[in-house]
């Protein structure tokens, strides 16, 4: 079955970096893009990053553009994202999910499978 | 970057109620629009792919139509499970690739 396990999470202070992980395992990583999405407490969902199954195109929502960057190893079946230059907006559980639309196949909508969550809080 | 609007906001309801969400898109997306529920402390579960197509596992009661820049979510005849947070996700790529969420809409218990 299909698991995501993030990680890297915690307390980190304006300005600051952190990077987290997102472990995935049963099913072939190295074939799906993989997002990072977050959630600031009490607010909504907010797409942060696309990676591409290979890791050769990244994309990125407005507000982390710059500051953010999302790479993965698929030697070792990981997704990261590795944060810079923290703001308190950023403070949020960050989620990664698996993409729908394996290579070759047809693309289509919808996240699936999605980690737990690893909290981020910034602040000093 | 593609803006969706979700409305209303928030909603109360009772069992038995049917409820229908709206999601309009700023551009066109054609169908690429996915709808999710979501529970406090919790992921969310994909409930709707492809704007129509219902997630394997998903009960019948929901359903999810439109295309293009306006969307629904319609659920028949609400159960007390069903009162959460919902929301709508494009995956739209061009003419930038930013799969933007609604803002969401609580549905409450009247």
């Amino acid at each position: 079955q299909v698991q995501l396990v993030e990680s890297g999470g915690g307390v980190v202070q304006p300005g600051g970096s952190l990077r987290l992980s997102c472990a995935a395992s049963g099913f072939t990583f190295s074939s799906y893009g993989m997002h990072w999405v977050r959630q600031a407490p009490g607010k909504g969902l907010e797409w942060v990053a696309f990676i591409r199954y290979d890791g050769s195109n990244k994309y990125y929502a407005d507000s982390v553009k710059g500051r953010f960057t999302i790479s993965r190893d698929n030697s070792k079946n990981t997704l990261y994202l590795q944060m810079n230059s923290l703001r308190a907006e950023d403070t949020a559980v960050y989620y990664c999910a698996k993409d729908p639309s394996t290579v070759g196949a047809k693309r289509r909508s919808g996240l699936y499978y999605w980690g737990q969550g690893t909290l981020v809080t910034v602040s000093s | 970057a593609i803006q969706l609007t979700q409305s209303p906001s928030s909603l109360s309801a009772s069992v038995g109620d049917r409820v229908t969400i709206t999601c309009r898109a700023s551009q066109g997306i054609s169908s690429a629009l996915a709808w999710y529920q979501q529970k406090p402390g919790k992921a969310p579960k994909l409930l709707i792919y492809d704007a129509s197509s219902l997630e394997s596992g998903v009960p019948s009661r929901f359903s999810g139509s439109g295309s293009g820049t306006d969307f629904t979510l319609t659920i028949s005849s609400l159960q007390p499970e069903d009162f959460a947070t919902y929301y709508c996700q494009q995956f739209n790529s061009y003419p930038l690739l930013m799969y933007t969420f609604g803002q969401g809409t609580k549905l409450e218990i009247k």
